[in-house]
């Protein structure tokens, strides 16, 4: 079954500490990934997206992610945390030739900054 | 800003009554889905229109329906309204699922509390 597993619930890191977020998924084939963070009260921002080639992607806000297609992970990076980094964070996978209604979405993991 | 609106942002409602949110997707993109969000389910898929016609259905409910409008925007209505219908509920759309990407933009969302 076609699955995406963040397994971090929630994440604490010290303010200018570096972050990875986790990112399991199981589909039939090499997916699209997605990255999406979500400050309270608003809507989902596309962090950054992998669709092929490097397999490290650059997104928004200094973040990266590294997509290891024998670990089906796409694992989600930052050097330096910003106390405004503080959120929850999806992953997403949706598939290369269908229709974006087969995007699944982790449960997401919330990102806790202390000072 | 993604470029999706939703209206209302913010709605309280009794019990049994039905509300309707509407959402205008980014320019150009044919596809609009609609996601609810609550504490205890996630991010759950509803319901998928690409250019006026109903592409796919995840977890709605018989009591919820939605329709895509020529002008390509779309509404999400809901009736006999419950309790556990208080959620956050996203808009989002994409170009073309068929097209490279598959990348999904979301609106901020339309907070329904049912009291």
């Amino acid at each position: 079954a076609q699955s995406v597993t963040q397994p971090d619930i929630h994440i604490t890191v010290s303010e200018g500490a570096s972050l990875e977020l986790r990112c399991n998924y199981s589909y039939g084939a090499t997916p699209y990934l997605f990255w999406y963070v979500q400050s309270p009260g608003q809507g989902l921002q596309l962090l950054l997206k992998y669709f092929s080639g490097d397999t490290l992607v650059q997104g928004i806000k200094g973040f990266e992610a590294e997509f290891k297609r024998s670990q089906s992970s796409f694992n989600l990076r930052k050097p330096s945390v910003h106390w405004s980094d503080a959120a929850e964070y999806f992953c997403a996978v949706g598939p290369r030739n269908t229709g974006g209604f087969k995007t699944i979405f982790g449960a997401g993991t919330r990102l806790f900054v202390k000072a | 800003d993604s470029g999706v609106t939703q209206t209302p942002k913010h709605l309280i409602t009794a019990t049994g009554q039905r509300v309707t949110l509407r959402c205008s997707p980014r320019s150009g993109d044919l596809s609009v889905y609609w996601y609810q969000q609550s504490l205890d389910q996630g991010l759950q898929f509803l319901i998928q229109y690409y250019n006026g016609e109903e592409r796919a259905k995840g977890n709605i409910l018989e009591r919820f329906s939605a329709q895509q409008f020529p002008d390509l925007h779309s509404e999400l209505n809901l009736s006999s309204l419950e309790l556990g219908d208080s959620a956050l509920y996203f808009c989002a759309s994409s170009v073309d699922p068929g097209r490279s990407g598959n990348t999904i933009y979301f609106g901020e969302g339309s907070w329904l509390t049912v009291v």
